[in-house]
């Protein structure tokens, strides 16, 4: 079974406009990780949030996580039709050494 | 640097069949993951192999096995295939095998069982 669940399930946004996507999880994790997956292709990392961490940015991606709540957000600002594609966060639990990944949502960009 | 490459891209089985997917991971990373990927679905874990030896698994049948070899290069095979083995297949490598660093994947194998 899956550890995480994103939402939406499915985004689509115009150009230019921001994106949003949420990740919730179930158990308690050692670090939070993000990762993009062009259709029918490899999985590529784009960020790493600890889970002493609150908050972390790179480049145009900006990552909170609140362990209270045992969820995460992904956003990607000034969002650009290269950016379509499937977004997936994946857990590391305490005490195991794979990730868990979610269910993903599946952010289309409109030029 | 090398990245992970994964042979083969594509591969068809009729049900019952035994297949080998194989994986050479980045230059310095000496654990490989294995993950299946259904349609629409985020992948799952099946193991993981670090210096050769099997050091995690998920909810995976034995029918599922793999291996790992000096060079960190890794294979995983799959027996008595079923229908709903129908999947990409990831390979993943790491230079650590505690989840602490990010996983480098390759563009995985697509298998098709009929």
């Amino acid at each position: 079974s899956q550890q995480g669940e994103e939402d939406p399930q499915a985004l689509s946004i115009q150009e230019g406009e921001n994106a949003t996507m949420n990740c919730s999880y179930k158990t308690s994790i050692n670090n939070l990780q993000w990762y993009r997956q062009n259709s029918g292709r490899g999985l590529v990392h784009l960020i790493l949030i600890r889970s002493n961490e609150r908050e972390k940015h790179s480049g145009r991606l900006r990552v909170t996580l609140d362990t209270s709540k045992k969820s995460s957000s992904l956003l990607i600002t000034a969002s650009r039709a290269a950016d379509t594609a499937s977004y997936f966060c994946a857990t590391r639990e305490t005490g195991a050494n794979n990730l868990f990944f979610g269910t993903g949502t599946r952010l289309t960009v409109i030029p | 640097e090398t990245g992970v490459t994964q042979s083969p891209t594509h591969l068809i089985k009729t049900r019952g069949q035994q297949v080998t997917l194989r994986c050479s991971s980045q230059s310095g990373h000496n654990t490989v993951s294995w993950y299946q990927q259904a349609l629409g679905q985020g992948p799952q874990f099946i193991f993981q192999y670090y210096r050769e030896e099997e050091n995690g698994r998920g909810n995976f049948p034995p029918r599922f096995s793999g291996l790992q070899f000096p060079n960190y290069s890794s294979e995983l095979n799959v027996n008595a295939l079923e229908l709903d083995d129908s999947a990409l297949y990831l390979c993943a490598s790491s230079p650590s095998d505690r989840g602490v660093l990010p996983l480098h994947f390759g563009n995985g194998t697509r298998l098709t069982v009929t």
